[in-house]
């Protein structure tokens, strides 16, 4: 069965600290894993696209990593505008475009 | 470019009541999805729409729910009866060019409760 599971649940930084949130998952066979980002009462907002190991993607703070079982997002010096529910998708092969998501890590950065 | 429009933003109901939700995808996107998103957890795709057709809904529950995408534009998704489990965000999102690697954008959602 198709799985992701993200690490920690919550995490909670001050200002400047940086860190690593984690995905691992079981699929068969990858063709995409995504990052979202996800505010209170908003939708997900999309951030990385990531298709095979070893490859990364950087955006202003953020840097997401892939290896065959896992990816990483790595903040750099976090800022509190940076705490949001981040949210990591797999689209297994064979899919049309169900995307499977994990439950999220939750993200506090204070001042 | 106008995002994914959703609406309405929230709404309560009585249990065994109906309720419908609408959504308008980003003009010219071709596939338009519906998700599920309990209170904890990480979306969960109910149908997924390519133009007219319905691609997957192998976890719709269609003894209760249905959704429709008429002309390929807008899309709504209906449930009747509602349960108490069916308490959640629905979120629409859409793609454009079909393939299943694309990037699907998201609305803000319609945060449903049932009572």
């Amino acid at each position: 069965e198709d799985q992701v599971t993200q690490s920690p649940e919550a995490l909670r930084l001050q200002e400047g600290e940086s860190s690593s949130l984690n995905c691992s998952y079981t699929v068969s066979g990858l063709r995409g894993l995504f990052w979202y980002r996800q505010d209170p009462g908003k939708g997900p907002e999309f951030l990385f696209t990531l298709y095979s190991a070893g490859e990364e993607k950087e955006k202003e703070r953020l840097k997401a990593t892939l290896t065959k079982k896992e990816s990483f997002l790595h903040i750099t010096a976090p800022k509190p505008e940076d705490s949001a529910t981040y949210l990591c998708a797999v689209l297994p092969r064979g899919s049309q475009g169900n995307l499977i998501f994990g439950k999220g890590t939750k993200l506090s950065v204070k001042p | 470019e106008a995002g994914v429009a959703q609406s309405p933003r929230y709404k309560i109901i009585e249990k065994r009541q109906s309720v419908a939700f609408w959504c308008n995808p980003i003009s010219g996107h071709a596939t338009l999805y519906w998700y599920q998103q309990i209170l904890g957890q990480g979306p969960k795709l109910l149908i997924q729409f390519q133009n007219n057709g319905v691609v997957d809904d192998s976890q719709l529950p269609k003894d209760r729910f249905s959704a429709e995408r008429l002309k390929g534009v807008d899309s709504t998704l209906k449930i009747q009866p509602a349960k108490l489990e069916d308490s959640a965000v629905y979120l629409c999102a859409s793609s454009s060019q079909g393939v299943s690697t694309d990037t699907q954008y998201f609305g803000p959602g319609t945060r449903l409760t049932v009572l």
